[in-house]
């Protein structure tokens, strides 16, 4: 699987968008991008993920650039709830495959 | 959407005992289920995958013998840490993979384990 690189921590002004970048710039053709979170103490909750378009859900949107070499993760209102680790994979969808997590990106959502 | 529980949710032992944790899914059928180890601020690791009636695969370095992997049914996998010490403290979660709906994987909620 493909290594992804995420910026350590990031703080986000609560009610505002969350934008949360990942590099995958080594995925392969026909690897998926999907983003977990956690929240302290607890298992990986997954979000979302996608292949080349975009995608959205009622918890987030997944914006996957072109080449596909990167993509953002956006929260559209944050609230103190989403303060978490937020983990970028990118995997072989469907394959049983086990998922390799990096260091990710904790997210403080401020008052 | 589906559910993968474990039990306990944390433990307490004392050094050179050993810890059995469970991992179920609830509402599905895993024929794969993955455990994984996290240390205070660290990522998950994975340990190994485990099949349904058949031995486990451990990632390198993870010692089989110490961390035994049973998954005799399609909704169970358990994990014993035997001859536990201190530095096995850690939160192990499992992840179990719907064998029918497009396969995904499931987490459960994590076992907080605390070797005294």
């Amino acid at each position: 699987d493909a290594k992804t690189t995420q910026p350590p921590s990031m703080d986000c002004a609560e009610g505002r968008a969350a934008n949360l970048p990942c590099n995958h710039s080594t995925i392969s053709g026909n690897e998926y991008v999907y983003w977990y979170r956690q929240i302290h103490s607890q298992g990986p909750q997954y979000i979302i993920h996608g292949l080349k378009n975009n995608e959205t859900n009622e918890m987030a949107s997944l914006i996957i650039t072109e080449d596909r070499k990167s993509s953002t993760l956006i929260l559209p209102h944050a609230t103190l709830r989403d303060t978490a680790v937020y983990y970028c994979i990118v995997r072989v969808a469907n394959t049983g495959n086990q998922f390799y997590f990096g260091t990710g990106t904790s997210l403080t959502v401020i008052p | 959407g589906a559910v993968v529980s474990q039990h306990p949710s944390w433990v307490i032992c004392k050094s050179g005992t050993s810890v059995k944790i469970e991992c179920r899914s609830l509402d599905f059928q895993a024929t794969t289920m993955f455990w994984y180890r996290q240390f205070p601020k660290q990522s998950l690791m994975l340990m190994a995958t485990s099949n349904e009636g058949s031995k486990a695969t451990y990632e390198q370095g993870v010692e089989k013998d110490k961390f035994l992997i049973n998954h005799a049914s399609l909704t169970l996998s358990t994990l014993t840490v035997t001859s536990a010490h201190p530095e096995d403290s850690s939160f192990y979660i499992c992840s179990a993979r719907d064998s029918g709906f497009q396969g995904e994987q499931y987490f459960g909620p994590g076992t907080r384990l605390t070797v005294t």
